[in-house]
């Protein structure tokens, strides 16, 4: 089956746009969570939608958000685009929330500002 | 604070030897703890979760919680298990949602 997908693969913007990424689960799973890498912070999460309700959010300013449909895909916009949000976006599945089921990653966004 | 350690970021053996790469945590709750994996030019995927206390591509792990620690063991390493590998720790949400912290990663280097 297909695994997570993620579009684009890779984008440029300017500062101060606005940018909105998108995810598709693995059919079937309806928890979708995001991640940003960077090499200065790693991997730190952003937040977990289940049932398109955000049930999870981390520290991460109000630019930040996203949201989920019905199908379970979902989307992430950044506003007011800063130099530091170049970075890795990664979405993650599972087949629902809470401990025990591991994450599905997608190949990934590269988003570069500049 | 939640936090996850791996205070090797490179590691480098030779092929045959046994390899051990290092996690410990900080967590006042009870952890659940997994190791994720990426090869080159693949995605994060994941390697073990403490739970099922599973086997894979020869790669053990067990939770120490006297230690706070997660350490990911191989006894005969292979250059195919070049690659960087995260631990991870699950924390739940306020509404049963869950998040991974992960450690910095250790790229582990198997020569031949």
């Amino acid at each position: 089956k297909a695994g997570v997908t993620q579009t684009p693969r890779y984008l440029i913007k300017t500062r101060g746009q606005q940018v909105t990424l998108s995810c598709s689960p693995i059919s079937g799973h309806r928890s979708v969570s995001w991640y940003q890498q960077t090499p200065g912070q790693g991997l730190q999460f952003l937040f977990e939608y289940f049932s398109e309700t955000q049930r999870n959010k981390g520290n991460f300013p109000g630019r930040f958000s996203g949201r989920q449909f019905s199908n379970s895909r979902s989307e992430m916009n950044v506003s007011t685009l800063e130099l530091g949000d170049s970075a890795l976006y990664l979405c993650a599945s599972s087949l629902t929330l809470g401990q025990g089921n591991g994450y599905t990653f997608g190949s990934g966004t590269r988003l570069t500002v500049v | 604070a939640q936090r996850v350690t791996q205070p090797e970021k490179l590691l480098s053996v030779f092929k045959g030897a046994p390899v051990e790469l290092k996690c410990n945590y900080s967590y006042s709750g009870s952890p659940e703890l997994f190791w994720y994996v990426q090869y080159s030019r693949q995605r994060l995927q994941l390697l073990l979760r403490h739970i099922s206390r599973e086997s894979i591509k020869g790669f053990t792990a067990d939770l120490n919680k006297g230690e706070t620690s997660f350490h990911l063991k191989k006894p005969f390493a292979q250059e195919e298990d070049s690659a960087m590998y995260y631990c991870a720790l699950n924390l739940d949400g306020e509404t049963s949602g869950s998040r991974l912290t992960f450690g910095e990663g250790t790229q582990l280097t198997v020569n031949p």
